[in-house]
Protein backbone atom coordinates (compact mmCIF):
# COMPACT_ATOMS: atom_id res chain seq x y z
CA UNK A 1 0.00 0.00 0.00
CA UNK A 2 0.80 3.52 -0.92
CA UNK A 3 2.06 5.69 2.51
CA UNK A 4 3.49 7.98 4.38
CA UNK A 5 6.33 6.34 6.56
CA UNK A 6 7.97 7.92 9.67
CA UNK A 7 11.31 6.81 11.63
CA UNK A 8 11.64 6.22 14.28
CA UNK A 9 8.41 6.58 16.08
CA UNK A 10 10.17 7.65 19.16
CA UNK A 11 13.21 9.54 19.40
CA UNK A 12 14.59 10.95 22.52
CA UNK A 13 17.67 13.40 22.83
CA UNK A 14 19.72 15.00 25.21
CA UNK A 15 18.97 18.87 25.49
CA UNK A 16 21.30 20.65 22.70
CA UNK A 17 22.31 17.98 20.96
CA UNK A 18 21.09 17.97 17.50
CA UNK A 19 18.38 15.66 16.24
CA UNK A 20 17.00 14.71 12.63
CA UNK A 21 13.80 13.05 12.20
CA UNK A 22 12.88 10.88 8.85
CA UNK A 23 9.93 10.87 6.53
CA UNK A 24 9.62 9.25 3.12
CA UNK A 25 6.51 8.43 0.83
CA UNK A 26 5.65 6.00 -1.47
CA UNK A 27 2.61 8.34 -3.41
CA UNK A 28 5.31 10.33 -5.68
CA UNK A 29 3.67 13.13 -3.92
CA UNK A 30 4.72 17.07 -5.10
CA UNK A 31 4.46 18.33 -1.38
CA UNK A 32 5.69 17.36 1.35
CA UNK A 33 4.75 19.12 5.06
CA UNK A 34 6.23 18.71 8.60
CA UNK A 35 3.91 19.71 11.23
CA UNK A 36 4.65 20.28 14.83
CA UNK A 37 1.88 19.11 17.78
CA UNK A 38 2.44 19.55 21.09
CA UNK A 39 0.37 17.65 24.00
CA UNK A 40 -3.29 18.14 23.62
CA UNK A 41 -2.59 20.99 20.97
CA UNK A 42 -3.16 21.41 17.54
CA UNK A 43 -0.62 20.64 14.64
CA UNK A 44 1.23 23.59 13.42
CA UNK A 45 2.79 24.06 10.14
CA UNK A 46 6.30 24.50 10.39
CA UNK A 47 7.30 24.15 6.63
CA UNK A 48 6.86 22.61 3.18
CA UNK A 49 8.55 21.65 0.20
CA UNK A 50 7.01 21.79 -3.16
CA UNK A 51 8.97 19.44 -5.07
CA UNK A 52 12.37 21.20 -4.55
CA UNK A 53 10.73 24.92 -3.31
CA UNK A 54 11.11 25.42 0.21
CA UNK A 55 8.45 27.17 2.08
CA UNK A 56 8.88 28.37 5.51
CA UNK A 57 6.38 29.13 7.90
CA UNK A 58 7.07 32.89 9.31
CA UNK A 59 6.45 31.97 12.89
CA UNK A 60 9.02 28.66 12.62
CA UNK A 61 12.23 29.02 14.42
CA UNK A 62 15.52 29.18 13.23
CA UNK A 63 16.35 26.10 14.68
CA UNK A 64 14.77 23.80 13.15
CA UNK A 65 15.35 23.09 9.50
CA UNK A 66 14.46 20.51 6.93
CA UNK A 67 15.81 18.82 3.66
CA UNK A 68 14.50 17.22 0.86
CA UNK A 69 17.05 14.86 -1.33
CA UNK A 70 14.97 13.52 -3.30
CA UNK A 71 10.97 13.12 -3.88
CA UNK A 72 10.70 10.38 -1.69
CA UNK A 73 12.23 11.65 1.52
CA UNK A 74 12.13 14.70 3.38
CA UNK A 75 14.06 15.63 7.13
CA UNK A 76 13.69 17.80 9.94
CA UNK A 77 16.41 18.73 11.58
CA UNK A 78 16.45 20.46 14.80
CA UNK A 79 19.77 22.14 15.30
CA UNK A 80 19.49 22.47 19.34
CA UNK A 81 16.55 20.67 20.75
CA UNK A 82 14.97 22.39 24.12
CA UNK A 83 12.75 21.11 26.12
CA UNK A 84 10.47 22.99 24.78
CA UNK A 85 10.38 21.07 20.97
CA UNK A 86 9.66 17.84 22.82
CA UNK A 87 6.34 17.06 20.61
CA UNK A 88 4.81 14.96 18.03
CA UNK A 89 6.30 15.63 14.33
CA UNK A 90 3.78 14.39 11.74
CA UNK A 91 4.88 14.33 8.31
CA UNK A 92 1.97 14.79 5.31
CA UNK A 93 2.16 14.25 1.77
CA UNK A 94 -0.21 15.88 -1.03
CA UNK A 95 -0.14 15.51 -4.99
CA UNK A 96 -0.45 19.63 -4.63
CA UNK A 97 -2.30 22.02 -7.38
CA UNK A 98 -5.84 21.17 -7.57
CA UNK A 99 -8.27 22.23 -5.30
CA UNK A 100 -9.43 18.58 -4.28
CA UNK A 101 -5.97 17.53 -3.20
CA UNK A 102 -6.13 16.01 0.30
CA UNK A 103 -3.21 15.73 2.93
CA UNK A 104 -2.01 12.24 3.94
CA UNK A 105 -0.24 12.14 7.50
CA UNK A 106 2.48 9.24 8.54
CA UNK A 107 2.33 8.10 12.29
CA UNK A 108 4.39 10.78 13.57
CA UNK A 109 7.61 10.62 15.59
CA UNK A 110 7.14 11.69 19.02
CA UNK A 111 10.49 13.70 20.32
CA UNK A 112 11.82 13.60 23.75
CA UNK A 113 13.87 16.23 25.30
CA UNK A 114 16.15 14.87 28.19
CA UNK B 1 -5.91 35.84 8.58
CA UNK B 2 -7.41 32.15 8.92
CA UNK B 3 -8.74 30.79 11.99
CA UNK B 4 -10.38 27.36 13.20
CA UNK B 5 -12.39 27.44 16.18
CA UNK B 6 -13.65 23.90 17.62
CA UNK B 7 -16.23 24.45 20.51
CA UNK B 8 -16.04 21.95 23.19
CA UNK B 9 -12.43 20.31 24.09
CA UNK B 10 -14.10 17.29 25.24
CA UNK B 11 -17.75 15.78 24.05
CA UNK B 12 -19.19 12.77 25.95
CA UNK B 13 -21.91 10.77 24.62
CA UNK B 14 -23.64 7.13 24.95
CA UNK B 15 -22.80 4.31 22.82
CA UNK B 16 -25.61 4.59 20.07
CA UNK B 17 -26.21 8.69 20.70
CA UNK B 18 -25.85 11.06 17.95
CA UNK B 19 -22.57 12.37 17.92
CA UNK B 20 -22.29 16.30 17.02
CA UNK B 21 -18.68 17.70 16.75
CA UNK B 22 -18.87 21.76 16.14
CA UNK B 23 -17.00 23.81 14.41
CA UNK B 24 -16.65 27.29 12.82
CA UNK B 25 -14.44 29.24 10.97
CA UNK B 26 -12.81 32.44 9.72
CA UNK B 27 -11.84 33.12 6.27
CA UNK B 28 -11.28 35.52 3.98
CA UNK B 29 -12.21 33.47 0.84
CA UNK B 30 -14.01 30.77 0.32
CA UNK B 31 -12.62 27.94 2.26
CA UNK B 32 -11.60 24.10 1.62
CA UNK B 33 -12.80 22.37 5.24
CA UNK B 34 -11.40 19.16 6.58
CA UNK B 35 -11.88 16.22 9.28
CA UNK B 36 -9.42 14.30 10.44
CA UNK B 37 -9.37 12.03 13.75
CA UNK B 38 -6.56 11.05 15.58
CA UNK B 39 -6.37 7.79 17.67
CA UNK B 40 -3.98 7.70 20.63
CA UNK B 41 -0.07 7.81 19.66
CA UNK B 42 -1.15 7.58 15.64
CA UNK B 43 -1.68 9.94 12.66
CA UNK B 44 -4.19 12.32 11.50
CA UNK B 45 -6.42 10.19 8.94
CA UNK B 46 -9.15 11.84 6.80
CA UNK B 47 -12.60 12.15 7.32
CA UNK B 48 -14.11 13.73 5.14
CA UNK B 49 -13.47 17.11 3.34
CA UNK B 50 -15.19 20.10 1.68
CA UNK B 51 -14.04 21.47 -1.39
CA UNK B 52 -16.93 22.98 -3.68
CA UNK B 53 -20.09 21.53 -4.45
CA UNK B 54 -22.64 19.83 -2.70
CA UNK B 55 -22.92 21.07 1.19
CA UNK B 56 -23.53 17.82 2.96
CA UNK B 57 -20.35 15.57 2.64
CA UNK B 58 -20.14 12.31 3.75
CA UNK B 59 -16.79 10.65 5.35
CA UNK B 60 -15.66 7.05 6.33
CA UNK B 61 -17.26 5.34 9.10
CA UNK B 62 -20.68 7.15 8.94
CA UNK B 63 -19.68 10.62 9.34
CA UNK B 64 -20.98 13.57 7.70
CA UNK B 65 -20.69 17.23 7.70
CA UNK B 66 -22.87 20.25 6.41
CA UNK B 67 -21.21 22.70 5.19
CA UNK B 68 -23.07 26.56 6.22
CA UNK B 69 -21.76 29.44 5.03
CA UNK B 70 -23.89 31.78 6.38
CA UNK B 71 -23.23 30.38 9.65
CA UNK B 72 -19.19 29.86 8.96
CA UNK B 73 -19.79 26.48 10.44
CA UNK B 74 -18.81 22.87 9.44
CA UNK B 75 -19.96 20.64 12.10
CA UNK B 76 -19.32 16.86 11.72
CA UNK B 77 -22.36 14.26 13.04
CA UNK B 78 -22.89 10.40 13.24
CA UNK B 79 -26.30 9.53 13.62
CA UNK B 80 -25.16 6.37 16.05
CA UNK B 81 -21.77 6.37 18.45
CA UNK B 82 -19.87 3.14 18.46
CA UNK B 83 -16.97 3.00 21.61
CA UNK B 84 -14.34 2.94 18.33
CA UNK B 85 -15.40 6.23 17.44
CA UNK B 86 -13.60 6.93 20.77
CA UNK B 87 -10.66 9.64 19.67
CA UNK B 88 -9.73 13.01 18.76
CA UNK B 89 -11.38 15.09 16.34
CA UNK B 90 -9.56 17.80 14.31
CA UNK B 91 -11.34 20.28 12.06
CA UNK B 92 -8.91 22.50 9.41
CA UNK B 93 -9.28 25.03 6.54
CA UNK B 94 -6.92 25.38 3.96
CA UNK B 95 -6.53 28.44 2.08
CA UNK B 96 -7.03 29.75 -1.42
CA UNK B 97 -3.31 28.58 -3.03
CA UNK B 98 -4.62 25.34 -3.38
CA UNK B 99 -2.80 21.83 -2.65
CA UNK B 100 0.47 23.29 -2.04
CA UNK B 101 -1.11 25.23 1.27
CA UNK B 102 -0.69 23.96 4.77
CA UNK B 103 -3.69 23.56 7.22
CA UNK B 104 -5.00 25.34 9.63
CA UNK B 105 -6.19 23.30 12.72
CA UNK B 106 -8.67 23.72 15.20
CA UNK B 107 -7.16 22.67 18.83
CA UNK B 108 -9.54 19.69 18.62
CA UNK B 109 -12.50 17.46 20.15
CA UNK B 110 -12.16 14.88 22.47
CA UNK B 111 -14.70 12.55 21.86
CA UNK B 112 -15.66 9.76 24.74
CA UNK B 113 -18.22 7.11 24.35
CA UNK B 114 -20.14 5.66 27.27
CA UNK B 115 -21.45 2.22 27.59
Amino acid sequence: DAMVIQNPRYQVTQFGKPVTLSCSQTLNHNVMYWYQQKSSQAPKLLFHYYDKDFNNEADTPDNFQSRRPNTSFCFLDIRSPGLGDAAMYLCATSRGGGVQETQYFGPGTRLLVL
Amino acid sequence: AQSVTQLGSHVSVSEGALVLLRCNYSSSVPPYLFWYVQYPNQGLQLLLKYTTGATLVKGINGFEAEFKKSETSFHLTKPSAHMSDAAEYFCALRGPGGGADGLTFGKGTHLIIQP
